[in-house]
């Protein structure tokens, strides 16, 4: 069974970016497609985009287009998550999410603050 | 995109009682109808897939049912460690993955 392990909270300044790492440990996602969701606080889950690695396709929630950029790293099984421009609304829990066998990260929070 | 609406947004009931908990889609997701349990301070945990199809692990006392725009989880007898919230997803026609807004249930 794969275990998805993301990495530490992050506190951010308004205006810059921050890369969240999930890396896949017991085997490998290469050919599924791994998304990211977020949830604010006291807030519902939010769909942001996902890649499959194998393919290097990667998709978009139009709301997110152009300040998220989503990586894949073949030979770590590691996802990358990069948010940039972050503002205050970005404070959220961010989780990854492999699609194929519905496997969770532990979901990472990300405060924005001044 | 496809919308979900979860209804309702709140149920409170008793352990023991009954939960019909209600999502409904904008257009026909198919059977690709997922229903997701969350807790506070963790990641959703899958209960459904495919509308109806118990996810491993999961009590038989959850079951999903319902096709095309009309789904429906159903917890037949509420056990303590069912009040959460819960959450539906579509995957028929993505991207965009889609989520409900979510239905609490709560004890009252």
């Amino acid at each position: 069974q794969v275990h998805l392990v993301q990495s530490g909270a992050e506190v951010k300044k308004p205006g810059s970016s921050v890369k969240v790492s999930c890396k896949a440990s017991g085997g490998t996602f290469n050919n599924h497609p791994i998304s990211w969701v977020r949830q604010a606080p006291g807030q519902g889950l939010e769909w942001m985009g996902r890649i499959i690695p194998v393919l290097a396709i990667v998709n978009y929630a139009q709301k997110f287009q152009g300040r998220l950029t989503i990586t894949a790293d073949k030979s770590t099984s590691t996802a990358y998550m990069e948010l940039s421009s972050l503002r205050s609304e970005d404070t959220a829990v961010y989780y990854c999410l492999e699609n194929y066998f519905d496997y969770w990260g532990q979901g990472t929070l990300v405060t924005v603050s001044p | 995109e496809i919308v979900l609406t979860q209804s309702p947004a709140t149920l409170s009931l008793s352990p023991g009682e009954r939960a019909t908990l209600s999502c409904r889609a904008s257009q026909s997701v198919n059977n690709y109808l997922t229903w997701y349990q969350q807790k506070p301070g963790q990641a959703p945990r899958l209960l459904i897939y495919d509308a109806s199809k118990r996810a491993t692990g999961i009590p038989a006392r959850f079951s999903g049912s319902g096709s095309g725009t009309d789904f429906t989880l159903t917890i037949s007898s509420l056990e303590p460690e069912d009040f959460a919230v819960y959450y539906c997803q579509q995957r028929s026609n993505w991207p965009p993955l889609t989520f409900g807004g979510g239905t609490k249930v709560e004890i009252k």
